[in-house]
């Protein structure tokens, strides 16, 4: 069974500067897709960010980016100039393509801080 | 266009008691998805639909859940009877067929709260 871990369950940032939040996964199966989910205290959840398996080359979205290195099975995001806004609970997903095409596997959740 | 919608987006109720959670997909989408979030637990899966049937339900935590799909623009999750310990925030979430990186959008979430 896929898993996904994040282990930072808290982080902060000073406003303007560059964070980066962790998230690993476990799977066995080469095809498969990886997300970032953002939740403000709204409590909506954003995509931020997705990634392709098969893709090398790393997925950006304007100030968020990713490193995605397939070997070592991780998947970190980083966020550039961060913003007040920034300020939320951020989930790393996992899709397993093929099969039944069927659910996202949740990491815990990271909670991140921007500080003006 | 319109996103997932969810409602009633707060519910407080007593304990026993029937409480109805409805959805409705974007449309077009095929899937949709139940979920669950606490703070113990985070973001559990209860079920998910394709074309209307339940694919998945390995995640409904006893019979006092059930989840109906009667049509591709409504779905709705039922517990009966209810209990304090159903306290969360139910998400319903939908995506499109084809690439199988459609994302999940999600709903608001419905907060729920047994007294």
């Amino acid at each position: 069974a896929q898993t996904v871990t994040q282990s930072q369950p808290e982080m902060s940032v000073q406003e303007a500067e560059t964070v980066t939040l962790s998230c690993t996964y476990d799977t066995s199966e080469n095809n498969y897709y990886l997300f970032w989910y953002k939740q403000p205290p709204s409590r909506q959840m954003i995509l931020v960010i997705r990634q392709e398996a098969y893709k090398q080359q790393n997925a950006t979205e304007n100030r968020f980016s990713v490193n995605f290195q397939k070997a070592a099975k991780s998947f970190s995001l980083k966020i550039s100039d961060s913003q007040l806004g920034d300020t939320a609970m951020y989930f790393c997903a996992f899709l397993n393509y093929g099969g039944s095409q069927g659910n996202l596997i949740f990491g815990k959740g990271t909670k991140l801080s921007v500080k003006p | 266009d319109a996103g997932v919608i969810q409602s009633p987006r707060h519910e407080v109720t007593e304990m026993g008691q029937e409480v109805t959670l409805r959805c409705k997909p974007i449309s077009g989408h095929d899937y949709l998805f139940w979920y669950r979030q606490t703070m113990m637990r985070g973001l559990e899966l209860l079920i998910y639909f394709n074309n209307n049937v339940p694919i998945d339900d390995s995640g409904m935590p006893e019979d006092r859940f059930s989840a109906k799909m009667p049509n591709a623009s409504f779905s709705t999750l039922k517990i009966q009877p209810s209990e304090p310990r159903d306290s969360a925030v139910y998400f319903c979430a939908s995506r499109g067929t084809g690439s199988g990186n459609q994302p999940q959008h999600f709903g608001d979430g419905t907060r729920l709260s047994i007294l």
